[in-house]
């Protein structure tokens, strides 16, 4: 069955420090990616997205992700995290299910 | 000002009452979607519509029903026959089924 692995469950950063959440999928054919992202308190909402075309793709924020086909991975980075990146981000992966596949998610706190 | 909205923010009832969910769109999209949010799991996918009188099965439709007669309208019932229904419930919408979703602010229900 087709899955959606984020491995980094809780990731504690400094302000200024950079960012690299992993997100990994399992199905081989094409994919459509997505990275959500939910704030304390906010609706989930759409961080950037990936259909097809250049494979770094820059989201809002600050944020980018890079499509690596050969790796089957869609990891999600930013430079240098603020106090208001504290959220949690859920990586999500459309692929022959036709179906939205969303990972178990990575918390992460931003400390100033 | 367009959007989701999702009724109550927090919901109790009993063990053994049924309950019904409520989500609205004034999007104009055509598919809907809801979802269950526990920790450390992420979100999956209970029932879905592509369109007003359809409406199909996700991975964890069991002890949900759901109802699509108006196009702005996607209300969930938690049946009693769902074993855990204490969870964190978010509807989504989007122009056309598994294109970008766009989510309500989610319903906690706890079921005591």
């Amino acid at each position: 069955a087709q899955s959606v692995s984020q491995h980094n469950h809780h990731v504690i950063l400094s302000e200024a420090a950079s960012l690299e959440l992993g997100c990994n999928y399992s199905y081989g054919g094409t994919v459509n990616l997505f990275w959500y992202v939910q704030y304390p308190g906010q609706h989930l909402q759409l961080l950037l997205k990936y259909f097809s075309g250049d494979p770094l793709v820059k989201g809002i924020k600050g944020f980018e992700a890079e499509f690596i086909k050969s790796k089957f991975s869609f990891n999600l980075r930013k430079p240098s995290v603020q106090w208001s990146d504290t959220a949690e981000y859920f990586c999500a992966v459309i692929g022959n299910t036709d179906k939205l596949i969303f990972g178990t998610g990575t918390r992460l706190q931003v400390f100033p | 000002d367009g959007g989701i909205t999702q009724s109550p923010k927090y919901l109790f009832r009993k063990e053994g009452q049924n309950v019904t969910l409520s989500c609205e769109q004034n999007l104009n999209h055509d598919a809907m979607y809801w979802y269950r949010q526990d920790p450390g799991q992420g979100l999956r996918l209970i029932y879905y519509s592509q369109i007003v009188n359809d409406f199909q099965k996700g991975d964890i439709a069991e002890g949900y029903s759901v109802s699509r007669e108006k196009k702005e309208s996607f209300p969930l019932t938690v049946t009693s026959a769902q074993k855990n229904p204490t969870a964190f419930y978010l509807c989504a919408s989007s122009i056309e089924v598994w294109g970008e979703q766009f989510f309500g602010p989610g319903t906690r229900l706890t079921v005591l």
